[in-house]
């Protein structure tokens, strides 16, 4: 079946450690973003790819870092330098360039927590 | 200000009820105008999509889009338990620019 996976689905992380979240799709999708969603704040959007080995920051990347080596997959780094980072974190992947199919697929999602 | 704003609530209301959930924006650029509902602790699903202005119906669903008052809605008829959920809405300005979205809206219905 076609989808997005995310993994793992719960993380614990120690403060002043980095963490990798993965993501993968294969969907064959060109586009790839990484939101985070705090309780009451919706989703915002932290970096987002629309080709391999091109990224763009989002609205709240400081902290964040990511790549795009395949087209199948777009992990995210939660570096230390990142204040805040409890949070759910979704990533979605979407068809790019096509005039009547914007629509986001996401994953399950990514809880972190730091301890 | 933000470009999407959206009522958190919560909202509550009986089964059976018709619901009505909205979201205002700033930028008249945006053209695709979308709603997913988010169950709690789960990804959000696309649940409608429109492009431009007008009424899009599924089902029990019908998302309107109103540019000239920059304003969507989206309603629920013959609302269920297994309604109960977060809506989010969401605007891009093409098909290949990012997704923006709004806070979402906790909705609840009563048995």
């Amino acid at each position: 079946d076609g989808g997005i996976t995310q993994s793992p689905k719960y993380l614990f992380r120690k403060e002043g450690q980095n963490v990798t979240l993965s993501c993968e799709q294969n969907l064959n999708h060109d586009a790839m973003y990484w939101y985070r969603q705090d309780p009451g704040q919706g989703l915002r959007l932290i970096y987002y790819s629309q080709i391999v080995n091109d990224f763009q920051k989002g609205d709240i990347a400081e902290g964040y870092s990511v790549s795009r080596e395949k087209k199948e997959s777009f992990p995210l780094t939660v570096t230390s330098a990142q204040k805040n980072p409890t949070a759910f974190y979704l990533c979605a992947s979407s068809i790019v360039g096509q005039v009547v199919n914007t629509e986001a697929f996401f994953g399950q999602g990514t809880r972190l927590t730091v301890v | 200000q933000k470009e999407v704003e959206q009522d958190p609530g919560p909202l509550s209301v009986p089964e059976g009820a018709i619901v009505s959930l909205n979201c205002t924006y700033s930028n008249s650029a945006f053209q695709y105008f979308m709603w997913y509902r988010q169950y709690s602790r789960k990804g959000p699903e696309l649940l409608m999509y429109t492009y431009s202005s007008g009424n899009k119906e599924d089902g029990r669903f019908t998302a309107q889009v109103d540019k000239s008052s920059k304003y969507i809605s989206l309603f629920i008829r013959d609302s269920q338990p297994s309604d109960s959920a977060t809506y989010l809405c969401a605007m891009s300005y093409s098909s290949a620019s990012k997704i923006i979205f709004g806070s979402g809206t906790r909705l609840s219905i009563r048995p």
